[in-house]
């Protein structure tokens, strides 16, 4: 089964300043997603990674996909509190003509003011 | 609008209750899944339904019975639940977007205690 790890597992970060997450999978990459998650909350959808080499912007937000490398990278630039929360990634696989996602270990983004 | 909506927020139940939790979209997706959420944890998939049929069950015990009425609706019924059962539990509900490829949308999850 594939297994997707995340780094850090948590980052605290002072508001204004960039920082980066990495997932990295055990298998080949098909796809990446990317998800934002308040505690005890739903995931929010950020974005979705296709292709190697592929990147994706999303307001201060950006998300590469190095299939290579088995590796994607989510980056915010100018961080500010409303980044907080915990960031998952998840590839996809296709079981019986439906897609079922398999989520990394999660990073806890702080930012402090 | 890539809602999905999730009832009730919380419930607290006894191990010989019978509860039931509801999950509704309207945005004519084609599948639907249930996942369980422990703390500090990723979700992990318990059903997928397409077409209103169940298609994948991650050999999720049967206390757990989910339900889809109709191409909105997805139901988790809930029977002799046991103490570690307690969890985030979240559904989502996915659009093609591609060859094989997919977008999932999450709901806001039904926190579930069990007493």
């Amino acid at each position: 089964s594939q297994e997707l790890e995340q780094s850090p597992q948590s980052l605290i970060v002072q508001e204004g300043k960039n920082l980066t997450i990495n997932c990295t999978s055990s298998k080949t990459l098909y796809g990446l997603y990317w998800y934002k998650q308040k505690y005890g909350e739903g995931l929010i959808f950020l974005m979705m990674l296709q292709k190697g080499g592929e990147e994706k912007s999303h307001e201060k937000i950006t998300a590469k996909l190095d299939e290579k490398k088995q590796q994607s990278s989510l980056h915010i630039t100018a961080s500010q509190p409303s980044h907080a929360g915990i960031y998952l990634c998840g590839a996809p696989s296709i079981s019986f003509g439906n897609e079922k996602l398999t989520f990394g270990t999660g990073t806890r983004l702080t930012i402090i003011p | 609008d890539t809602e999905v909506t999730q009832t009730p927020k919380h419930l607290v139940m006894g191990m010989t209750n019978k509860k039931s939790l509801k999950c509704e979209q309207h945005m004519g997706h084609r599948a639907m899944y249930w996942y369980k959420q422990k703390a500090k944890k990723p979700p992990e998939l318990m059903f997928v339904y397409s077409y209103e049929k169940l298609s994948i069950n991650e050999s999720v015990p049967s206390r757990f019975s989910p339900e889809c009425p109709n191409s909105s609706l997805l139901n988790l019924h809930l029977h002799a639940l046991q103490p570690e059962d307690s969890a985030l539990y979240l559904c989502a509900s996915s659009r093609v977007v591609g060859q094989g490829l997919y977008e999932q949308y999450f709901g806001p999850g039904t926190r579930l205690t069990v007493t």
